[in-house]
């Protein structure tokens, strides 16, 4: 399958201070991405849709002043976070939608980020 | 609106016991794909396996096989002579144009 890679693997930063994460579709163009959190022992979360060259769209109860995400190309995607609380301390896992052969879409996942805020 | 619902939180295997994780979804659509992943301690999402709504034939792979019903609007999963490396949290996912949603996943534990 095609591949996707998010940096960094994991981040500690101090609080208040941003973040930011990359994820990169490596041998394929993506359209779109998305932007997913997880909290320990729990699911993963739809935080927001990033479409290349428009404004994301984010899922209610985002904050998308909090939550900044860039889609400037057809490979990359940033999220950063801003202004970092200990709160904001989770797992973020970027996925990014690719043709298939059959013509149907597949998306595909990211390592994941994980952020530790202290 | 779309809902997995993965009921069991935790489980507990001897290694070589069969085991099988359940999913049921919720969607109105007619065209839909689930999806299952493994996610070791180290956070990455493994790909299990794809399946349309219009493809209810079962599948096996190796050790793993699942059982698509849309009549109950199941898909699960069941890994056969479990094994450590088994031992993992298993989401089920259901997605519409590619906007996942998932399961609040099941943990295997599989003790040697």
């Amino acid at each position: 399958g095609a591949v996707v890679s998010q940096h960094p693997s994991w981040v500690i930063c101090k609080s208040g201070t941003s973040v930011k994460i990359e994820c990169r579709s490596l041998d394929f163009q993506a359209t779109t991405m998305f932007w997913y959190r997880q909290f320990p022992k729990q699911s993963l979360m739809l935080m927001a849709t990033s479409n290349e060259g428009s404004k994301a769209t984010y899922e209610q109860g985002v904050e998308k002043d909090k939550f900044l995400i860039n889609h400037a190309s057809l490979t990359l995607s940033t999220l950063t976070v801003t202004s970092a609380h200990p709160e904001d301390s989770s797992f973020y896992i970027c996925s990014a939608r690719a043709e298939a052969p059959t013509g149907n879409t597949e998306a595909f996942f990211g390592q994941g980020t994980r952020l530790t805020v202290v | 609106a779309q809902k997995v619902t993965q009921a069991q939180t935790e489980i507990s295997v001897v290694e070589k016991e069969d085991v099988t994780l359940d999913c049921v979804y919720e969607t109105r659509d007619t065209t839909y794909y689930l999806f299952w992943y493994k996610q070791p301690p180290s956070g990455e999402l493994v790909f299990l396996i794809r399946r349309n709504s219009f493809d209810e034939q079962n599948e096996i792979s190796g050790r793993y096989s699942w059982n698509f019903q849309k009549s109950t609007s199941s898909f699960n999963f069941t890994i056969t002579a479990s094994q450590v490396v088994d031992s993992a949290v298993y989401f089920c996912a259901l997605s519409n144009f590619n906007k996942f949603y998932f399961g609040s996943g099941t943990k295997l534990n599989v003790k040697p």
